[in-house]
């Protein structure tokens, strides 16, 4: 198993590009999330999924936008990126019914 | 909606000393609660947790304890090596489980002195 992966590592981004990060579990969990990791604030959920099709809003999802067409798969979308946005983005996703999250390796993403 | 407050943000102790890293919470329907190990450049690994109908677990060097009247929860590490070095985070799944995602605390940065 792979566990959860993340596509891209890095990335580069000039102010008001888009881009679309790529999220992809092989555990068959149902619940996925996106967080966003910046200096001295730990880590604060973007987006998250509750299953193929669902999507709900965490702490911080403005500017962002995401989608689960497969279960598998959770992509999470910054249509004009901003400075502000420049962070690491962690994929997660757990079982049902199980509490432990799993997390990717990790997207660095600056934007200039 | 759930708020997590850890202290202290650095905590530098010498080897083979203990380390404790405290953590509050303000939902009280929160039922969950992990600590995870954060290296340098690396993803959150878990490496203890805690339910809201256990006040204490132990494994190996690591103890968590939990005191769900104060809203308070606590990682121990005893026989500190220079591996524990890392950035340490508490969380708390909020509104009582379901599909809630994490709310973690800001992170302690833990130093192991040779």
């Amino acid at each position: 198993n792979a566990g959860v992966t993340q596509t891209p590592k890095f990335r580069v981004l000039k102010t008001g590009q888009s881009m679309t990060l790529l999220c992809a579990q092989d555990m068959n969990h149902e619940y996925m999330y996106w967080y966003r990791q910046d200096p001295g604030m730990g880590l604060r959920l973007i987006h998250y999924s509750v299953g193929e099709g669902t999507t709900a809003k965490g702490e911080v999802p403005d500017g962002y936008n995401v989608s689960r067409l497969k279960k598998q798969n959770f992509l999470l979308g910054l249509e004009s990126a901003a400075p502000s946005q420049t962070s690491v983005y962690f994929c997660a996703s757990r079982q049902g019914q199980g509490n432990e999250q799993y997390f990717g390796p990790g997207t660095r993403l600056t934007v200039t | 909606g759930e708020n997590v407050e850890q202290h202290p943000s650095t905590l530098s102790v010498q080897e083979g000393d203990s380390a404790v890293i405290k953590c509050t919470y303000s939902d009280s329907a929160s039922n969950y609660f992990p600590w995870y190990k954060q290296e340098l450049g690396k993803r959150p690994q878990l490496i203890i947790d805690i339910r809201s109908n256990v006040g204490e677990k132990k494994d190996q060097r690591i103890a968590v304890t939990l005191n769900k009247t104060a809203k308070h929860f606590s990682l121990h590490i005893t026989e500190t090596q220079p591996e524990d070095s890392a950035v340490y985070f508490c969380a708390a799944i909020p509104s009582g489980g379901g599909a809630d995602g994490l709310t973690f605390g800001k992170g302690t940065h833990l130093i192991i002195q040779p």
